[in-house]
């Protein structure tokens, strides 16, 4: 099944406790990207990807890091969470600018 | 920069009503335009997408037209259905980044 797996589902953390939020896609898609939900601002796009290590700036990386050693990976890195973090994380890979979500990372720092 | 605008929700309707969502956008160049779909507790799904000026996308009875000359891609569907509740986002892609509207949460009551 062709799908985007996201882990974990829910993570409670404290401020400045390093996590890594780590993404995975089975559709062999160059395009992979990090979005963050927000109430009453959408999606905004924190990282994306188009390839094998070119990674680039969305929309809101400020406190965020990723990387990309492989094609089906794509984890994104909080170095020192701050509670303005605290927000709902989509990972999404794309063909032809169809995007496939994953199910959600819900986040908490506290 | 480039941005999506569309109408607040929630939009309540009865089963077999009428629906249309306003999105317009702000972009340069020539975006790619597209409809997400969001379930609760879900991440988002495609619903229907429009890469050029004039373009209708269409998916379950849904449909959008790119109108360049407005700067919008309507959301319209003839009848609704207790299942269609769900929000409802715009987005567009341009340069290989995405921007998402708000979202517009729809109720459909039976």
């Amino acid at each position: 099944e062709a799908q985007v797996t996201q882990n974990p589902r829910y993570l409670i953390t404290v401020t400045g406790k390093k996590l890594t939020v780590t993404c995975s896609q089975n559709m062999n898609h160059e395009y992979m990207s990090w979005y963050r939900q927000d109430p009453g601002l959408g999606l905004r796009q924190i990282y994306y990807s188009m390839n094998v290590e070119v990674t680039d700036k969305g929309d809101v990386p400020e406190g965020y890091k990723v990387s990309r050693k492989e094609k089906r990976n794509f984890p994104l890195i909080l170095e020192s969470p701050s509670p303005n973090q605290t927000s709902l994380y989509f990972c999404a890979s794309s063909l032809r600018g169809e995007q496939y979500f994953g199910p959600g990372t819900r986040l908490t720092v506290t | 920069g480039d941005s999506v605008t569309q109408m607040e929700g929630p939009v309540t309707l009865s089963e077999e009503a009428f629906l249309t969502i306003n999105c317009t956008y702000t972009a340069t160049g020539y975006p790619s335009l597209f409809w997400y779909v969001q379930y609760p507790g879900e991440g988002l799904q495609l619903l229907l997408k429009a890469t050029k000026a004039d373009d209708k996308g269409s998916n379950k009875g849904f449909e959008a037209t790119y109108r360049k000359e407005t700067t919008s891609f309507h959301l319209e569907k003839g009848s609704v259905q207790v299942s269609d509740s769900a929000v409802y986002f715009c987005a567009l892609e341009n340069f290989n980044k995405f921007y998402f509207g708000s979202g517009t949460k729809l109720n459909v009551k039976p």
